[in-house]
């Protein structure tokens, strides 16, 4: 199970777009990458998934390179309700599997 | 409306009081698992399920059973409650794999003295 690495934390202020990169050097060929976004006490919501290249949808883009060893995560134009926890995930989008969240990094926007 | 739900959202017991923490998906969704999130830890995986009948270990089953006995309902059981699992807990369910699209439920906050 591919591992990953996300800064613990990151600030920002609104109207900025916001990076998050993900690192997971272990990944499977047969691997997806999926963000979730958390609130204090509520359970995470998926953002969005990709596999390869550049993937879009209405709230965040997700950037994959060649290599997949690492992927972004675009915010763009923050606001302050985008402050929350953003878990990265690897793993096989089908069959038996755990799902490891990690500790994610806490986005932080400020006015 | 779709969604997945946990009852209790908030329980208080003592150590060795048997308890289960209810969950239940509208959307026909094959996949379900529980996750338990303490400060400084994240979500750890607790049990998922596959299918009716078919359930596995996470990273931290110890002191927890599962059960799917319905494709809907995916029950967490604490035989005999101990301090160190107060926590957190999130039951999801999903359509496809582990990996695709989960859907959390609200949470239920678990404090064991």
């Amino acid at each position: 199970l591919a591992k990953t690495t996300q800064p613990i934390s990151m600030d920002s202020y609104e109207g900025q777009e916001v990076n998050i990169t993900c690192s997971h050097n272990n990944i499977a060929t047969n691997d997806y990458i999926t963000w979730y976004q958390q609130f204090p006490s509520q359970g995470p919501r998926f953002i969005i998934q990709g596999y390869k290249t550049k993937v879009t949808n209405e709230v965040a883009s997700l950037f994959i390179p060649a290599d997949r060893k690492s992927s972004t995560l675009s915010l763009p134009r923050v606001s302050l309700s985008d402050t929350a926890v953003y878990y990265c995930l690897v793993g096989a989008n089908s069959g038996y599997s755990t799902l490891t969240f990690g500790k994610g990094t806490m986005l932080l926007v400020s006015p | 409306e779709a969604q997945v739900t946990q009852n209790p959202r908030y329980l208080i017991t003592v150590t060795g009081k048997k308890l289960t923490v209810t969950c239940s998906q509208n959307m026909n969704h094959e996949y379900m698992s529980w996750y338990r999130q303490d400060p400084g830890l994240g979500l750890r995986q607790i049990y998922y399920s596959m299918n009716v009948e078919v359930t596995d270990k996470g990273d931290v089953p110890e002191g927890y059973k599962v059960s799917r006995k319905e494709k809907r309902n995916f029950p967490l059981i604490l035989e005999s409650p101990s301090p160190n699992q107060t926590s957190l807990y999130f039951c999801a369910s999903s359509p496809r794999g582990l990996s695709y699209e989960q859907y959390f439920g609200p949470g239920t906050r678990l404090t064991v003295t």
